[in-house]
């Protein structure tokens, strides 16, 4: 069974530009949750998707967006990118009203 | 503001010693606790998790102990094992089935052979 997966898996821009990350959750799980690591705060809940529609939204700036396909697969986008930006983006998936989440490797992004 | 509180120490350990990781927690809404673990380039992994209706789950090597009057939760490794080298992170939610998770900073466990 294969697990979620996140692409790209490494990414380098530059402050200004904008990126996608794209989320491929396990076969069958129909909720995709996203989450900022950075080394000062842990792992920082974005936002949740569920059958295409925002569930839940995290503190985070409206740079931060997100969408989710009829497949599941979900992508988010960061706009206008500043240094602080520069983390580890986590994905997860799950069935509907399960805790536990299983999480991709995630996308290491990095702001320069 | 961090409603899930690791001490950002981190432990090292002998092998075949116990390991315990603690969490508190600051959110009366929280009824859902899980341990997760996370190696270097790997997404966290799923451990063990506890419902606020129990004070004690345990899976093998792994025992999750919680303490609701003390917002407390802690995990117990034992006997540990050089591949249990790690981040630890600890988890909570309301089980309103959101999906959202609250996740402490971590702590970095090392097994000495």
């Amino acid at each position: 069974k294969a697990g979620v997966t996140q692409t790209p898996r490494y990414l380098i821009k530059t402050r200004g530009q904008q990126v996608t990350l794209s989320c491929s959750p396990i076969s069958g799980h129909r909720s995709v949750s996203w989450y900022q690591q950075t080394p000062g705060q842990g792992l920082q809940f974005l936002f949740e998707y569920f059958s295409e529609t925002q569930r839940n939204k995290g503190n985070f700036p409206g740079r931060f967006s997100g969408r989710q396909f009829s497949n599941s697969r979900s992508e988010m986008n960061v706009s206008t990118l500043e240094l602080g930006d520069s983390a580890l983006y986590l994905c997860a998936s799950t069935f509907s009203g399960a805790n536990v989440l299983t999480f991709g490797a995630g996308s290491r992004l990095t702001v320069l | 503001d961090q409603q899930v509180k690791q001490n950002s120490a981190s432990l090292s350990v002998q092998e075949g010693r116990i390991s315990i990781l603690n969490c508190d927690y600051t959110n009366s809404m929280f009824d859902y606790f899980l341990w997760y673990k996370k190696y270097p380039a790997e997404g966290p992994t799923f451990l063990i998790s506890i419902s606020s209706i129990k004070d004690k789950n345990e899976d093998g090597r792994f025992t999750v102990f919680l303490n609701k009057s003390a917002k407390h939760l802690s995990l117990h490794i034992v006997p540990s094992q050089p591949g249990d080298s790690a981040v630890y992170f600890c988890a909570a939610s309301a089980t309103t089935g959101n999906n959202r998770l609250a996740f402490g900073k971590g702590n970095q466990v090392v097994v000495i052979p």
